[in-house]
């Protein structure tokens, strides 16, 4: 039974450039959150998705945006990365489905550092 | 929005002695609060985590207890090992179900350390 899976590992891009990180979740999970975690702190949320559309937002700009599969896997896109963007990007998955349930597991993480 | 405060930053303790970790929040409708640890490099795993409904959560030696009244909750280590070393993360959340989908507010961590 596979967990979260996250890709790519390390990525490593400049200031203005385009990214997308990718998360496949837990066997059996339908939901999935992302994060943002700055060195030094906790994850912060960025947004869900569930059923292909997003749930639910945190307080990020619009350059950060998402796309969840059929197969309930999810993408996350950062255009036009600032410095600030450095971080480790956690995916986190859930059964979304079922009210009450709450437990989330996270990926091990994309570390994205902006030159 | 919710916030959620977590005390001390750093903690440093001797093998065998109890570590306590303490968390308040400041949403009254969060009913869902896990704990998670965080080894250097590694993912954060859930590690024991308590719903409104109950007052305190065991699970060999890590406990949890929550004062929803107060709206604090704290993270209770004891017989420390130095495998216990990690970063020690908090979280709330209003929990699944009719507009609220689970998102979770961390506190900004424990760095605890395990002296052997």
């Amino acid at each position: 039974d596979a967990g979260v899976t996250q890709s790519p590992t390390h990525l490593i891009k400049t200031r203005g450039q385009q990214v997308t990180l990718r998360c496949s979740p837990k066997s059996g999970h339908d939901t999935v959150s992302w994060y943002q975690q700055a060195l030094g702190q906790g994850p912060q949320f960025i947004f869900q998705y569930y059923e292909e559309e997003e749930r639910q937002r945190g307080n990020f700009p619009d350059r950060f945006s998402g796309h969840q599969f059929p197969n309930y896997s999810s993408e996350l896109n950062v255009n036009a990365l600032l410095l600030g963007d450095s971080a480790l990007y956690l995916c986190a998955s859930s059964l979304g489905s079922l009210a009450g349930v709450n437990e989330q597991f996270f990926g091990p993480g994309t570390r994205l550092t902006v030159l | 929005g919710e916030n959620v405060e977590q005390h001390p930053s750093t903690l440093s303790v001797q093998e065998g002695d109890s570590a306590v970790i303490k968390c308040t929040y400041s949403d009254s409708a969060s009913n869902y609060f896990p704990w998670y640890k965080q080894e250097l490099g590694k993912r954060p795993q859930l590690i024991i985590d308590i719903r409104s409904n109950v007052g305190e959560k065991k699970d060999q030696r890590i406990a949890v207890t929550l004062n929803k009244t107060a709206k604090h909750f704290s993270l209770h280590i004891t017989e420390t090992q130095p495998e216990d070393s990690a970063v020690y993360f908090c979280a709330a959340s209003r929990g699944a179900g009719g507009t609220s989908y689970g998102k979770l507010t961390f506190g900004q961590g424990t760095i605890l350390t395990v002296h052997p």
